[in-house]
């Protein structure tokens, strides 16, 4: 069935590496996609999206990539900090829908 | 500027209580949604209200699950009859317009923690 899923719940990396937080998708009609990082206690909070007519759209030390012709999307996080410690969530959005689907979500732990 | 808040930050009831969660939104947003978030796992949708209509309850996971929004602003979560697997975190998000082409971004608020003992 349709399902947002992400291929590792943790992720353990060195301050200062980049990470790199995979996830899959499987409905062809979502047109839009969106990275969530929630911090313990606290609501997701937006990172960035990225809309299907594009495949990369950077940030401020994050950068998304969606590849549909394997229906991926990752998101990328240079210099990685210890406050980038987190659970990131990938959310889709159906074309004329409104529902967002979440991601069962990633643990991102940074060691000093 | 204030953010998405949300009364109580926890909740811990008997089986059977009825709760109310409340969740006032970005002054200005006109959409609303409610999530559920179990332990360790993602979001799940329940309800979304574009002004103080809800054209999607499909998410609502009973009939002891209901929502209200009033003046477009404040809403209500009321779970009657709770039941342990009610426990999680219950979610409130608003954003400014809803759906594609927009899409606007979703603010989430820290969420009230229910406890169904």
């Amino acid at each position: 069935g349709e399902s947002v899923g992400l291929h590792l719940p943790t992720l353990s990396v060195q301050e200062g590496d980049n990470s790199i937080i995979n996830c899959a998708y499987s409905n062809s009609a979502s047109d839009y996609f969106i990275w969530y990082k929630q911090e313990s206690g606290k609501g997701p909070q937006f990172i960035i999206d990225i809309r299907s007519n594009m495949d990369k759209r950077q940030g401020q030390r994050v950068t998304v990539l969606l590849n549909k012709t394997v229906k991926h999307l990752s998101l990328q996080i240079a210099a990685t900090q210890p406050g980038d410690s987190a659970v990131y969530f990938c959310a889709e959005n159906r074309s004329g829908g409104f529902k967002t689907i979440f991601g069962a979500g990633t643990r991102l732990f940074v060691k000093a | 500027g204030a953010g998405v808040s949300q009364s109580p930050s926890n909740k811990v009831t008997e089986k059977g209580k009825d709760v109310e969660l409340r969740c006032d939104p970005i002054s200005g947003h006109t959409a609303l949604y409610w999530y559920r978030q179990s332990l360790g796992q993602g979001l799940e949708f329940l309800i979304y209200f574009q002004g103080n209509s809800a054209p999607d309850k499909s998410g609502l996971p009973s009939d002891r699950f209901s929502a209200e929004r009033t003046g477009g602003s404040v809403s209500t979560l009321t779970i009657q009859r709770t039941q342990q697997e009610d426990s999680a975190v219950y979610l409130c998000a608003s954003s400014l317009e809803l759906g594609p082409p927009n899409s606007d971004t979703q603010y989430f608020g820290p969420g009230t923690r229910l406890t169904v003992l």
